[in-house]
């Protein structure tokens, strides 16, 4: 079993729809979560990071984490074309050094239809 | 503006080629990494670095070298022994401990 499994999508959804991206992980050492958004040939960038369980709100942004079931979402309302990208789901534990490498998921490429 | 920057942002090699892919971060990090991403494999690690002068292998470092001689600079070498090198590679910066890492735009390499 991977440390962290991303559906693989793709995913199409029409412009204004409620979005939900989801990860599991398997390794109950982490506690640090973020989600990247990664536009065709460019960098990711980090689009929400969150600490623990719980939910996360940035504008059209929701974060959540369900520690107990090993599971995170990334929500987006009223998706818009421009939130076409791919997302990646990362992970971190609160150990010192080598231990506090990012551990990613494989990211799901959202296509939003106008 | 700080921030993380790769050159080339194209780089095409020859078969049996060493070549150089740059990265600079004037974000005061001490950690460094390089990733290669390919269509339907996610992003892959092949070197770290913590600090000046000391790096780790990743998870794919075959083929590959680093070298860790200033703190913002983490160039990372593609020598011919790497068989398939074609793939799009991205350096990040990160403070050390469970923070957020910081990409460059990328340099997509093409073996012709």
């Amino acid at each position: 079993q991977k440390e962290v499994e991303q559906d693989p999508g793709p995913l199409s959804v029409p412009e204004g729809a409620i979005v939900s991206l989801n990860c599991t992980y398997s390794n109950s050492a982490f506690q640090y979560f973020m989600w990247y958004r990664q536009y065709s040939r460019k960098g990711p960038e980090l689009l929400m990071y969150t600490y623990s369980s719980g939910n996360k709100e940035d504008g059209r942004f929701t974060a959540q984490v369900d520690k107990s079931s090993k599971y995170i979402s990334l929500f987006i309302r009223d998706s818009q074309p421009s939130d076409s990208a791919t997302y990646l789901c990362a992970m971190s534990a609160p150990l010192g050094g080598a231990n506090s490498k990012l551990t990613f998921g494989k990211g799901i490429t959202l296509s939003v239809r106008p | 503006d700080g921030g993380i920057t790769q050159s080339p942002k194209y780089l095409f090699r020859k078969e049996g080629q060493n070549v150089t892919l740059s990265c600079e971060q004037n974000l005061n990090h001490d950690a460094m990494y390089w990733y290669r991403q390919d269509p339907g494999q996610g992003l892959r690690l092949i070197y770290y670095s913590q600090i000046v002068n000391d790096f780790q292998k990743g998870d794919i470092a075959e083929g590959y070298s680093v070298s860790r001689e200033k703190k913002e600079s983490f160039p990372l070498t593609v020598t011919s022994a790497q068989k398939n090198p074609t793939a799009f590679y991205l350096c990040a910066s990160s403070m050390l401990g469970p923070y957020g890492y910081t990409f460059g735009s990328g340099t997509r390499l093409t073996v012709v």
